[in-house]
């Protein structure tokens, strides 16, 4: 049972949007920045969004965080097929003092 | 840019020692303001934070694991290390090492090392 809560599947058409949702707690999400990262199959996860709404150089502005009390969201927008991947939001929790991740949110563009 | 390789075996018997080492290249593994860390992923399944550890020497451990968990940092090789004592097959994973922000975000990765836990 992961300290953050994603929901295991998101899915939309090409071209559409879609949100994932991170929901955490006063421990974590509320008073820390949350990041969120993209692993394809088989390979290494990779940094989409750092300090709940920032981007790294180089990831499209389709992708875009947000944070609100004690959840976050990831949005994609123009969705492409190679946009599927599972999605991870992680955060530090104060209270365990420990790094905590999401589950894991699997999309399929359909 | 940096870049992290991790190595070590890829399989370790049940109540043995997992051994890894992380090797960094294009940055010095002692540049301020930044942790390195290891995190792990069971098959099929999702990240699991393991520990960082700063230049400094000061380490964070995931409560889960602290008990059978030590990172170093070996400065001199550009290098940090994981030791996870007493292992079972729940340890058997992929191990990723990574470089953190602040330990606010991870921004490098290694492209992981399977570690199986079998006798």
């Amino acid at each position: 049972q992961s300290v953050l809560t994603q929901p295991p599947s998101v899915s939309a058409a090409p071209g559409q949007k879609v949100t994932i949702s991170c929901a955490g707690s006063s421990s974590n999400i509320a008073n820390n920045y949350v990041s969120w990262y993209q692993q394809i199959p088989g390979t290494a996860p990779k940094l989409l969004i750092y300090d709940s709404n920032k981007r790294p150089s180089g990831i499209p502005d389709r992708f875009s965080g947000s944070k609100s009390g004690t959840s976050a969201t990831l949005g994609i927008t123009g969705l492409q097929t190679g946009d599927e991947a599972d999605y991870y939001c992680g955060t530090w929790d104060s209270s365990l003092s420990a790094w905590v991740f999401g589950g894991g949110t699997k999309l399929t563009v359909l | 840019q940096v870049q992290l390789q991790e190595s070590g075996p890829g399989l370790v018997k049940p109540s043995q020692t997992l051994s890894l080492t992380c090797a960094v290249s294009g940055d010095s593994i002692t540049s301020g303001g930044y942790s390195w860390s290891w995190i792990r992923q069971p098959p099929g399944k999702g990240l699991e934070w393991i520990g960082h550890i700063y230049y400094s020497g000061d380490t964070y451990y995931n409560p889960s694991l602290k008990s059978r968990l030590s990172i170093s940092i070996h400065s001199s090789k550009n290098q940090f290390s994981l030791n996870l004592s007493s292992v079972t097959a729940a340890d058997t994973a992929v191990y990723y090492c990574a470089r953190s922000h602040h330990g606010d975000f991870f921004n490098s990765w290694g492209q992981g090392t399977l570690v199986t836990v079998s006798s």
